[in-house]
Order: C-alpha cells, then structure tokens, then sequence
C-alpha cells in the first residue's frame, strides 16, 4: 500500500508570497493528483501529472518519479487560495486514489 | 454537464437506522469510486467500480457497508445497521477510465451523523 506523506500541514502566509507544498509518497505510481478542498466542502481535481511540470494560471506542480515527490507552488498567493490542498496518487488503470493528509493553507490579506 | 450528483447532501439517522447513500456518475464516465472522509483519517477509498463491476472494495469497513452499481448512471452505498462511528463526509467521483491517466471528479458529499 503506497503512502503518501504531505508537509507541512498548516501554512500561513501573507498574500502575495510565493508557497510551496510537497508530497512524497513510497511506491510507484501512475499517476499523481493534486486536489483542493475549500471550507464549503467540495473537491476539485487541480492537477493529474504522471512526469515533468504543469502550469495552470498561478499553480504549477512538478513531479520527480525516481525521487517519488511532488511540488505544488502557487505564485503571488492571494485569500481566494486558503483551501485545502491534497495530494493523491494512482496505479495504474482506474485505481482508486490514495490521499496524504492535506495541508491547511491560510493566506492572510 | 450537471457533474457527479449526490443525494442526500446531509443525512441525520440514528444508531442502528439503515442509511443509502445515491450517486449519479457523469455521463459517459466507465469508473466510479466511493471515499469517506474524516477528520481522524482522512480521505479513504471505499470501493470502486469499472463498468459496473466492483474492482477493489477493500477498503469498505465492514460488513455492515454494502455499495451496488445496477447501471451505468447509478450507484448506492448502504450502512445497514449504522453506528455513531459511521459518522464522515461521503464522496463519490467518477472518470473516464480506461488509461492510466484518470482525472476524477468529484460529487459535493453527503454529511452523514449518526446519533
């Protein structure tokens, strides 16, 4: 069973910096999502990167498959980005997800 | 496209109530997959279907959890009896499967408290 390790766990931050979330995990995978939870609950799919870098607007999450870790970085961090953010990993096919514990980001006007 | 629907949204029951929990997958989308959701665990995998077929359900707790896929646009999970421990945010998600390279997207939750 893969786990995924997350850090840190809780993040504040004042608007404007640049933030990093890591997450390792120890068995391969085909996959890597990064997920947001806002208080209201709901989960939104961020990223899904199996190699390399994605960018979508400020968010851009990397991947290191040999090192088994993941980075999220959001530039010029903003209040509307204080959620939840989790990482999850994959097997192949439609295996279902496992989760690290999530890091609770606050960024602060 | 509505999204992954899930109903109840929030769900009260009482110790030893049987609770069903619906979800209706995107349409088009081959997998489905049930998570719960506490603030001691975490997001858990439960069960998951391709096709229709459970593939994995070991991650249901126990007996007493059971989850059905009778079509492609429908899914329940039932808690026969529940117990106060059952309380958790129940997900569902569904994709499209059938690479390794599977975006799932995810229902609202139903909050479910047992008393």
């Amino acid at each position: 069973k893969n786990e995924v390790e997350q850090s840190p766990q809780n993040l504040t931050a004042q608007e404007g910096e640049f933030i990093t979330i890591n997450c390792s995990y120890s068995v391969g995978i085909s996959a890597l999502h990064w997920l947001q939870q806002h208080p209201g609950g709901g989960i939104v799919s961020l990223f899904m990167l199996s190699s390399g870098k994605k960018k979508h607007g400020r968010l851009i999450a990397t991947i290191n498959i040999q090192e088994k870790h993941s980075s999220l970085h959001i530039t010029a961090s903003h209040p509307r980005d204080s959620a939840v953010y989790i990482c999850a990993v994959s097997g192949g096919g439609a295996d279902g997800l496992t989760f690290g514990k999530g890091t609770h980001l606050i960024i602060q006007p | 496209d509505a999204g992954v629907i899930q109903s109840p949204r929030h769900e009260v029951t009482e110790m030893g109530q049987e609770v069903t929990l619906r979800c209706k997958p995107i349409s088009g989308h081959n997998s489905l997959f049930w998570y719960r959701q506490t603030m001691m665990r975490g997001l858990e995998l439960l069960i998951y279907f391709n096709n229709n077929v459970p593939i994995d359900d070991s991650g249901m707790p126990e007996d007493r959890f059971s989850a059905k896929m009778p079509n492609a646009s429908f899914s329940t999970l039932k808690i026969q009896p529940s117990e106060p421990r059952d309380s958790a945010v129940y997900f569902c998600a569904s994709s499209s499967g059938g690479t390794n390279y599977n975006e799932q997207f995810f229902g609202p939750g139903t909050r479910l408290t047992v008393l």
